[in-house]
């Protein structure tokens, strides 16, 4: 079946570590996204991919690094720079522009 | 001022009732998804539209362009129906999303 996975769903990491999390989709999406969510709040964009090889910063980049080497793939690093880390991440992906996303099941990030 | 906002923010109901979530947005949009996320956090895509109405079961969208507002109907609620509805606007490559509704249907 076609679709989008994260992984994992739930991760716990000490604070002052890097931390990477994992999104592969299989519907042969050009466009990837991360969100990042916290309690209460809408979902921000961190980072977007339109293509491999080549990804944006969203409006709450700073802390966060991604790689689009293949197309299947958009993995997210929190790194140590990040100040509040502990959130619900979700990747999403599309055909590309203004066409209907799809979503991952997300990541809980609890940092300690 | 949110570029997409919701309301309401909270709604409780009784099982049977029908239901209405709105959307009003003040940017220029190509399109609007309406989404549904569950306690566990995935987010499941319910409608995108651009223009008149769609409906799905008992879920039905609907969006205005002139008056920039969309509203998410639900007949006949069941308890399985509660969730956090959200709406989100197509602008260029980004999705900008409204805080969500949280949706309680009672037995």
């Amino acid at each position: 079946d076609g679709g989008i996975t994260q992984s994992p769903k739930y991760l716990f990491r000490k604070e002052g570590q890097n931390v990477t999390l994992s999104c592969e989709q299989n519907l042969n999406h050009d466009a990837m996204y991360w969100y990042r969510q916290d309690p209460g709040q809408g979902l921000r964009l961190i980072y977007y991919s339109q293509i491999v090889n080549d990804f944006q910063k969203g409006d709450i980049a700073e802390g966060y690094s991604v790689s689009r080497e293949k197309k299947e793939s958009f993995p997210l690093t929190v790194t140590s720079a990040q100040k509040n880390p502990t959130a619900f991440y979700l990747c999403a992906s599309s055909m590309g522009k203004n066409t209907e996303a799809f979503f991952g099941q997300g990541t809980r990030l609890t940092v300690v | 001022k949110n570029e997409v906002e919701q309301s309401p923010q909270n709604l409780t109901a009784q099982e049977g009732e029908f239901i209405t979530i709105n959307c009003s947005y003040s940017v220029g949009i190509s399109a609007l998804h309406w989404l549904q996320q569950h306690p566990g956090g995935g987010i499941v895509s319910l409608f995108m539209l651009s223009s008149g109405k769609k409906k799905h079961g008992r879920l039905i969208a609907t969006i205005n362009i002139q008056e920039k507002h969309s509203s998410l109907h639900i007949t006949a609620s069941h308890p399985r129906d509660s969730a956090v509805y959200i709406c989100a606007a197509h602008s260029n490559y980004q999705l900008i999303w409204g805080a969500g509704t949280k949706l309680i249907i009672k037995p």
